[in-house]
Order: C-alpha cells, then structure tokens, then sequence
C-alpha cells in the first residue's frame, strides 16, 4: 500500500514563527497536494504539486508556501506564523493527474499557533 | 463550476440500522467520484470510488454507493450500521483536474 507520511502529528508554535510541515510518500506519486481542514468548512486545498520543482496555488495560498525538491517530499511553509493558522493539516499524493484511484491521504499534522 | 454537496453536516442511526448518506455533485463532464472516511484525529481513508461500468459499487468495512447520472448523486450505503462506523465521510468528485471534496457529515452512532 502507499504510505504517505506527515513528520509531525501535534505542533505548537508560537506567533510569527516559520513552521514547516513535512509530508513523504514512498509509492513514486506524480502529484501532492495540501490541505487544511476546519470545522465546518471541509477540506481546502492551499497548494498542490504535479512535479519535482512545481508548484501551483490552490484555494487558499495567502501565508503559506511550498517546497518540493524531490518527488517524495512535499513541503508546507508557514513563513510567520498566525493564530487563524490553527487547524489541522492533511497532505495527500496521487500517481497521476486526472488519477481515477484517488488520493491517498496522511494522517494529519494538528497545528496550534499560540 | 465544478463542486460537491453534502446536504446532511451531522446524521444520527441506532446501531444496526440502516444508513444513507447523501451526495449530489455538479461536473462538466463524466465523473470520478469516491466516498472517503475519517476517524477522528485521522487522515481520510478511501471507501470506494466510480469512474465507469457497473452503477452500484462495493467498497470497504461493508459500504455501497450508487450512481445516479440523472440525478447528479453519488449516495453512500450501508445495511448495518456498527459503533465503528462512527466517524465523518466525505464525497468528492474529480476528473482530468483536481478532486474536490464536500464539506463532510459527521455520523453519529446510537447504541
């Protein structure tokens, strides 16, 4: 099975500092993407990926950046920090576009920013 | 414009009973579509998916959907529900683009 793997499962960081979340995946997936997930508003994509060195916005971008260096690691970069950037935090891989499998989801990265 | 929705934000059955969940999504062209489900504090795992042949496809832990073109819906079923099943499910559609994701409803088991 593909295994995609979030680094962290709880952080706690503090306003204004740069966090990183670390996302991997071990099954050669095309594309990665991030999501943030909040009560009542679902899952919302902030940045995706179809490529090494690739990178496009997704709904919500504003604070956020990505890096993906290698095809197995894609990463969310919060430059500074801000409370409203408490959430959870659901990095998912697929082999291909238009891929009819489906992503693959890691467990989560839960983020508080005091 | 492309979306997915989930008309029920919270559902509650007795164990043992019955469950539908609703899905009705709007897409410009044929579909793939998929039913995922997240334990709490957990990723989303994959239920089933359709994206051609046989109407009514079989997933894991017991779950069915059905789709219905004329209807643009993809609804979730299982005969019997368990304590286990307790969890939130969200619809998505996709394509040659991206997968979007419904808004999720929370399923909540009664003993």
């Amino acid at each position: 099975d593909v295994k995609v793997t979030q680094s962290s499962r709880y952080l706690v960081k503090r306003t204004g500092e740069k966090v990183f979340l670390e996302c991997v995946q071990d099954m050669d997936h095309e594309n990665m993407f991030w999501y943030r997930q909040d009560p009542g508003l679902g899952l919302r994509l902030i940045y995706f990926s179809y490529d090494v060195k690739m990178k496009e916005k997704g709904d919500i971008p504003e604070g956020y950046s990505v890096s993906r260096e290698k095809k197995e690691r894609f990463s969310l970069i919060l430059e500074s920090a801000s409370t409203n950037q408490t959430s959870m935090y659901l990095c998912a891989s697929s082999l291909v576009q238009g891929d009819h499998y489906g992503y693959t989801f890691g467990s989560g990265t839960r983020l508080t920013v005091v | 414009a492309q979306s997915v929705t989930q008309p029920d934000i919270h559902i509650t059955v007795s164990e043992g009973a019955s469950l539908e969940l609703r899905c009705n999504y709007s897409y410009g062209a044929t579909p793939y579509l998929f039913w995922y489900v997240q334990s709490p504090g957990q990723g989303l795992q994959l239920l089933l998916k359709y994206f051609s042949g046989d109407t009514l496809v079989q997933g894991i832990k017991g779950f069915e959907a059905e789709f219905k073109r004329s209807q643009s819906s993809f609804n979730l079923r299982k005969p019997s529900v368990h304590w286990s099943d307790a969890a939130e499910y969200f619809c998505a559609v996709g394509g040659d683009d991206k997968i979007i994701f419904g808004k999720g409803t929370r399923l909540h088991i009664l003993p």
